[in-house]
């Protein structure tokens, strides 16, 4: 059972937005940065967004995050099906003294 | 280009030793912390501590701690993850990242290293 809750799989046609929810507490997104990472199939996690809303260089703008609360989201526009991954969100758990993550949210694009 | 490269997959018994490692390039070692995380079968990711190369203070997520020891060598940028005695649920794939960290509160992980798959079984 993770911390941060998202949804285990979303799923859109190409072309379609997305977003995915990572839903937490005050004592972890409500007082900190989120960031999210994409993991394609077989490869290690890439960052896609960190400072909540910020993307590093090289990340499209297709890719945006947003932060209210206690709960963070992800969305992905003009779906291609390279995006299919498994989507992650990160955060400081204060109460724990660690780094939290979501459980994962399995992007299929249809 | 900054990079993190990690040593590669190992099979294992039950109840022996191992340091699997991740050697820093592109960027100064000391500047940032590593970071290790599991991820086991089919499973999501888990943190499990941090290590600031610059003077190898450590810092564990409770799940972990005790169970493995984080150590580093800014000598040859090398940050390492060990286990004294594994068990079989030791299996995963564990990967390095290098954290930008500004505070508890703000920090991310980039890059990743490419994993490497620890496989215990008797």
């Amino acid at each position: 059972q993770s911390v941060l809750t998202q949804p285990p799989s979303v799923s859109a046609a190409p072309g379609q937005k997305v977003t995915i929810s990572c839903s937490g507490s005050s004592s972890n997104i409500g007082n900190n940065y989120v960031s999210w990472y994409q993991q394609l199939p077989g490869t290690a996690p890439k960052l896609l967004i960190y400072d909540n809303n910020k993307r590093p260089s090289g990340i499209p703008d297709r890719f945006s995050g947003s932060k209210s609360g206690t709960s963070a989201t992800l969305g992905i526009t003009g779906l291609q099906t390279g995006d299919e991954a498994d989507y992650y969100c990160g955060t400081w758990g204060s109460s724990l003294s660690a780094v939290v993550f979501g459980g994962g949210t399995k992007l299929t694009v249809l | 280009e900054v990079q993190l490269v990690q040593s590669g997959a190992e099979v294992k018994k039950p109840g022996e030793s191992l340091r699997i490692s991740c050697k820093g390039s592109g960027y100064s070692f000391t500047s940032d912390w590593i970071s290790w995380v599991r991820q086991m079968p089919g499973k999501g990711l888990e943190w499990m501590g941090r290590i600031d190369p610059s003077d190898s203070y450590t810092d564990y997520s409770p799940s972990f701690q005790g169970h493995v020891t984080i150590s580093a060598d800014k000598s040859i940028s090398t940050a390492y993850l060990q286990w004294s005695s594994l068990k079989a649920s030791d299996t995963a794939i564990y990967y390095c990242a290098r954290l930008t960290m500004y505070s508890n509160s703000r920090w991310w992980f980039d890059p990743w290293g490419q994993g490497t798959l620890v496989t215990v079984s008797s």
